[in-house]
């Protein structure tokens, strides 16, 4: 499994855009990139996941640039309820595999 | 119910007992995972059920852990002789594919654990 590296913690402000870049410099062909969101006290969910260029949904944006080796979980807008850990994971489709979690980012929105 | 259920959602124990936590997966869903949360910490992955394969064991941290998932569904984390380093909230996933990478990873509301 790739191994993945992002900051342990980051602070911003309502209203402003968050972006979360993880690292993933052995990220093999057939991987994809996933991102989880782990709110206090629950379990985390899943929000977006791509494999090159870009993906937008109803949450977040992923940026992916075309060497593979980072990307980057943008925010838009963020709210205090967007206060939340965020996991960045890489792996391959259809590998029946284990799946692994880092540390993850702890991202705290102050209002 | 829709989602995955975890049960029972706090469990507060003795030093030296046994316990059992439970995870209902999602109807359908082949994969099932356990994981691990220390206050303030990380997932650490414990074990991972695929179908009829034999589980992946690899992440439990001593053998007083043990976990089964029968009939391809319910699972039951055991924990003997608990210790106060057991205590943590205890998570149960499931997933329709083997990877959860092209599909997603549908995580329980856990199980606190409290060993005192």
């Amino acid at each position: 499994l790739a191994k993945t590296t992002q900051p342990i913690s980051m602070d911003s402000y309502e209203g402003q855009e968050v972006n979360i870049t993880c690292s993933h410099n052995n990220i093999a062909t057939n991987d994809y990139i996933t991102w989880y969101q782990q709110f206090p006290s629950q379990g985390p969910r899943f929000i977006i996941q791509g494999y090159k260029t870009k993906v937008t949904n109803e949450v977040a944006s992923l940026f992916i640039p075309a060497d593979r080796k980072s990307s980057t979980l943008s925010l838009p807008r963020v709210s205090l309820s967007d206060t939340a850990v965020y996991y960045c994971l890489v792996g391959a489709p259809n590998r029946d595999d284990k799946i692994i979690f880092g540390k993850g980012t702890r991202l705290h929105i102050l209002p | 119910g829709a989602g995955v259920s975890q049960s029972p959602s706090n469990k507060v124990t003795e030093k030296g007992k046994d316990v059992e936590l439970r995870c209902d997966p999602i109807s359908g869903h082949t994969a099932l995972y356990w994981y691990r949360q220390s206050l303030g910490q990380g997932l650490e992955f414990l074990i991972y059920f695929q179908g009829n394969s034999a589980p992946d064991k690899s992440g439990l941290p001593s053998d007083r852990f043990s976990a089964e998932r029968t009939g391809g569904s319910v699972s039951t984390l055991t924990i003997q002789r608990t210790q106060q380093e057991d205590s943590a909230v205890y998570l149960c996933a499931s997933s329709l594919a083997g990877t959860g990478y092209t599909g997603e990873l549908f995580f329980g509301e856990g199980s606190r654990l409290t060993v005192l």
